[in-house]
């Protein structure tokens, strides 16, 4: 089945710092989307993309759908304490409407 | 108001035991989902319903019964608990059959001992 691999697994960073991380799948996606989790809630809609090189921002975060369309990456500048969460790519999992395939999720951690 | 509720949001109890998760959405939304995050924080899906109509079914054990008595609405039955069943359960909810944009609920948590 289709994969989405995200790195880093993990990042500590300071508050201020700018922060990147991305998503590869194994196979083509027509749209990529990112989504954030915060402790103890699920995930919410942070961006999503629909065209190969397409550049969208949501305030701080600015999110990249990759040429080949098998990547996609999300930068978050100027990072705050309430960025802390759980960051996943997502992408259509397959020919079932509707059915997501997630990546396992980079873990954001911010030190004040 | 919430969009999408789940109760309960913990849900501790015996292995062999019959459990439900209720789900609701007050979007006006069409298609309902169940994704199940395991102890690694990955998501994956498990069943969807548009108008009341199961479309996805994913390899899920028979043990796991949903039921949608309208489109607002999508339960979770689980029969004889294991112990592998403990994870965060998410409901959510979109426009449409294939439109990706989910609003998710907060999850239960269900712990089988």
């Amino acid at each position: 089945g289709q994969q989405l691999n995200q790195s880093p697994q993990s990042m500590f960073i300071q508050e201020g710092e700018d922060v990147s991380m991305n998503c590869t799948s194994s196979s083509i996606f027509n749209t990529w989307l990112w989504y954030k989790q915060d402790p103890g809630e699920g995930p919410v809609l942070l961006i999503a993309l629909y065209k190969a090189g397409e550049l969208t921002s949501n305030g701080r975060l600015t999110a990249q759908f990759g040429i080949t369309r098998k990547d996609s990456f999300l930068n978050i500048s100027a990072s705050i304490p309430s960025d802390v969460g759980i960051y996943f790519c997502a992408g259509p999992g397959g020919t079932s409407y509707g059915k997501l395939t997630f990546g396992q999720g980079t873990i954001l951690t911010v030190h004040p | 108001d919430t969009a999408v509720s789940q109760t309960p949001k913990y849900l501790v109890t015996q292995m062999g035991n019959d459990k439900s998760i209720k789900c609701e959405q007050n979007l006006g939304h069409d298609t309902m989902y169940w994704y199940k995050q395991d102890s690694k924080k990955f998501l994956k899906i498990m069943f969807s319903y548009n108008n009341k109509e199961l479309i996805i079914n994913e390899t899920v054990p028979n043990r796991f019964s949903p039921k949608s008595p309208d489109k607002a609405h999508l339960n979770l039955h689980i029969n004889s608990l294991e112990l592998g069943d403990s994870a965060v359960y998410f409901c959510a909810s979109s426009q449409g059959r294939s439109n990706e944009k989910l609003f998710f609920g907060s999850g239960t948590q269900l712990s089988v001992l």
